[in-house]
């Protein structure tokens, strides 16, 4: 199985100032065919399910504000909030689906 | 797109459970589907996915020869057959939406609310 691994388990930034979680993945996620990095991050607020953030590891899904950006290729991955808010404090989970089992990395507090 | 789940509740270790997942606002026969689990305060596992037609099936090895995941196109429903239930299966289980399920796959784009399922005597 792929091994996905987030950095750090938690974070606390101020209101206004970037945030940044590192995601690796055991092997590459990156598919020779298309050149698309099979990986994606996700938000989960407490009580709610889990909501798509990114996917191909840099595209927003809709509706999600362009403060949060994805970035990296093969293994190393990259969310970054550039401007945090309230309503973003939330758990983070990367996860690759190149593979099956797909996998999540252990997620990533954020705080205020 | 709306997903419901249903059929969660308190079992007892080694008995049968069947989870139910009812999809409106999309054309449920063209898109994969998935179960993902989460048991409360922890993180997040995928243990379950299925292709549109159901030709493609796959497990997590945890569950793999005690749960059976299936779909009813005509009804736009997913199931997931759960046997064997142990105590490390208690979680909240989300029937989530995908465009494929495939080596390589998609992303899981829409997620229900969750089934809360205890496994406990």
């Amino acid at each position: 199985d792929i091994v996905m691994t987030q950095s750090p388990d938690s974070l606390a930034v101020s209101l206004g100032e970037r945030a940044t979680i590192n995601c690796r993945s055991s092997q590459s996620v990156l598919y020779s065919s298309n050149n698309k990095n099979y990986l994606s991050w996700y938000q989960q607020k407490p009580g709610q399910p889990p909501k798509l953030l990114i996917y191909w590891a840099s595209t927003r899904e809709s509706g999600v504000p362009d403060r949060f950006s994805g970035s990296g290729s093969g293994t190393d991955f990259t969310l970054t909030i550039s401007s945090l808010q309230a309503e973003d404090v939330a758990v983070y989970y990367c996860q690759q689906y190149y593979a099956t089992p797909q996998t999540f990395g252990q997620g990533t507090k954020v705080e205020i | 797109v709306q997903l419901v789940e249903s059929g969660g509740g308190l079992v007892q270790p080694g008995r049968s459970l069947r989870l139910s997942c009812a999809a409106s606002g999309f054309p449920f026969d063209n898109y994969a589907m998935h179960w993902v689990r989460q048991a409360p305060g922890k993180g997040l596992e995928w243990v379950s996915g299925i292709s549109f037609n159901s030709a493609r099936i796959g497990y997590a090895d945890s569950v793999k020869g005690r749960f059976t995941i299936s779909r009813d196109n005509a009804n736009n429903a997913l199931f997931l057959q759960m046997n064997s239930l142990r105590g490390e299966d208690s979680a909240f289980y989300y029937c989530v939406k995908s465009e494929i399920f495939a080596e390589p796959a998609s992303h899981l784009d829409n997620w229900g609310r969750g089934a809360l399922v205890t496994v406990s005597s």
